[in-house]
């Protein structure tokens, strides 16, 4: 089962930052958090990940609260392209068992003209 | 980013013939690769983890005699659907990991589409 929370949908205006929210309360010490997006019938992209300092990449940037238990997909200036299935999801790389990336359900972001 | 590279993107075959899906690592070795299926509106499921050198570990409710998975070297991870049904029909998708140092982030490919008649 998936290990995070997400809403199911979020709509965003063209041109304005889009906070994708994701409760993982019961993360481990060794679990990272990945971020993912889906376009329609392509396989999943990554964005970005962290252990528990902020990230910041070309793509987008991911706050992690200093007790782990969320974090925030931040995308500075949403275009329509960025209409997608955003997947938040925590896992151990260097466990066998836990460092696969299992997939719950994800938010929808509709990003609107 | 790492490239992860499947083979065909579409294929549609007669019911009870077999399929072979390839993934390839294009510019980086991978010992582990997961292979995923995704039924329309649903999320991604994880059928199985493909070892180089070794079995597959499969998911609970995979059937490994259905789903044969072969991971010969270490850019190159084969799905194969034996004796395909209409319920088959899905869009599967693999993945890579880099490495594991600094948290070792999965690649993906584009998917195949199965489609069995």
């Amino acid at each position: 089962d998936a290990k995070t929370t997400q809403p199911p949908s979020m709509d965003c205006a063209e041109g304005r930052a889009a906070n994708l929210p994701c409760n993982h309360s019961t993360i481990s010490g060794n679990e990272y958090v990945y971020w993912y997006r889906q376009i329609h019938s392509q396989g999943p992209q990554y964005i970005i990940h962290g252990l528990k300092n902020n990230e910041t990449n070309e793509m987008a940037s991911l706050i992690i609260t200093e007790d782990r238990k969320s974090s925030t997909l931040i995308l500075p200036h949403a275009t329509l392209r960025d209409t997608a299935v955003y997947y938040c999801i925590v896992s151990d790389p260097g466990s066998s068992n836990t460092g696969k990336l299992i997939f719950g359900q994800g938010t929808t972001l509709q990003v609107k003209p | 980013g790492a490239v992860v590279s499947q083979h065909p993107s579409r294929v549609i075959c007669k019911s009870g013939t077999s399929v072979k899906i390839e993934c390839r690592s294009l510019d980086f070795q991978a010992t582990t690769m997961f292979w995923y299926r995704q039924f329309p509106k649903q999320s991604l499921m994880l059928m199985a983890t493909s070892n180089e050198g070794s079995k597959a570990t499969y998911e609970q409710g995979v059937e490994k005699d259905k789903f044969l998975i072969n991971h010969a070297s270490l850019t190159l991870s084969t799905l194969t659907v034996t004796s395909a049904h209409p319920e088959d029909s899905s869009f599967y998708i693999c993945s890579a990991r880099v490495t594991v140092k600094r948290g070792g982030e999965l690649f993906f490919g584009e998917g195949s589409r199965l489609t069995v008649l």
